[in-house]
């Protein structure tokens, strides 16, 4: 089973910031948060990943809560090509095979 | 850098079939990992291989198998084809070595069994 809880569905306006939470309330210490996004059919994208701090790339933000039970991915300014499935991932380096389990993820449509 | 290929992209078998589908890391990855998606489980991990050797195996039956080659391109094969495997392969490679373990995922093979 996943280990991270998130909505299946949310709604953000064309050039207003999308944040996207995500709980993980087992994570373990030595565990990586990742989160990807899928458009329609295609391959899964990497999008971000943060451990403890938290990161910025030129595709979003991760924020990491201090007690690291949740997250929230932030995309600045969401336009349409943002509309996908945002998947939310725990996986730590004692998952040596690195077998990411994917939830059912968030399904975020921005709207015109 | 190119990204991930896999080939074929589109596949239709019957069922009682066997197929083989492939997959190219990003150059300099050596882990590659094979997940199937369908509309009714979502994505679920298959197997991972790291220098030629399965370091991971997901729930799935023995019919479905892969190998990884020495320049770290990997094959997966399906056995006798059932309808319930039609779905969305997807492969995934990363550097494999250390966590955290960032995958670039491939655009997939659309597999149709009938």
């Amino acid at each position: 089973d996943a280990k991270t809880t998130q909505p299946p569905s949310m709604d953000c306006a064309e050039g207003r910031a999308a944040n996207l939470p995500c709980n993980h309330s087992t994570i373990s210490g030595n565990e990586y948060v990742y989160w990807y996004r899928q458009i329609h059919s295609q391959g899964p994208q990497y999008i971000i990943h943060g451990l403890k701090n938290n990161e910025t790339n030129e595709m979003a933000s991760l924020i990491i809560t201090e007690d690291r039970k949740s997250s929230t991915l932030i995309l600045p300014h969401a336009t349409l090509r943002d509309t996908a499935v945002y998947y939310c991932i725990v996986s730590g380096a004692d998952n040596y095979g690195q077998n990411f389990v994917f939830g059912p993820g968030t399904r975020l449509s921005v709207l015109p | 850098k190119a990204g991930v290929t896999q080939t074929p992209r589109y596949l239709i078998k019957t069922r009682g079939q066997q197929v083989t589908l492939s997959c190219s890391p990003i150059s300099g990855h050596r882990s590659v990992s094979w997940y199937q998606q369908t509309p009714g489980q979502g994505l679920q991990f298959l197997f991972e291989y790291f220098s030629e050797t399965q370091r991971n195996k997901g729930n799935f039956p023995g019919r479905f198998s892969g190998r990884q080659f020495s320049n770290s391109r990997s094959e997966m094969n399906v056995s006798t084809l059932e309808l319930g495997d039609s779905a969305l392969y997807l492969c995934a490679s990363s550097l494999g070595q250390t966590s955290p373990y960032e995958q670039y995922f491939g655009p997939g093979t659309r597999l149709t069994v009938t």
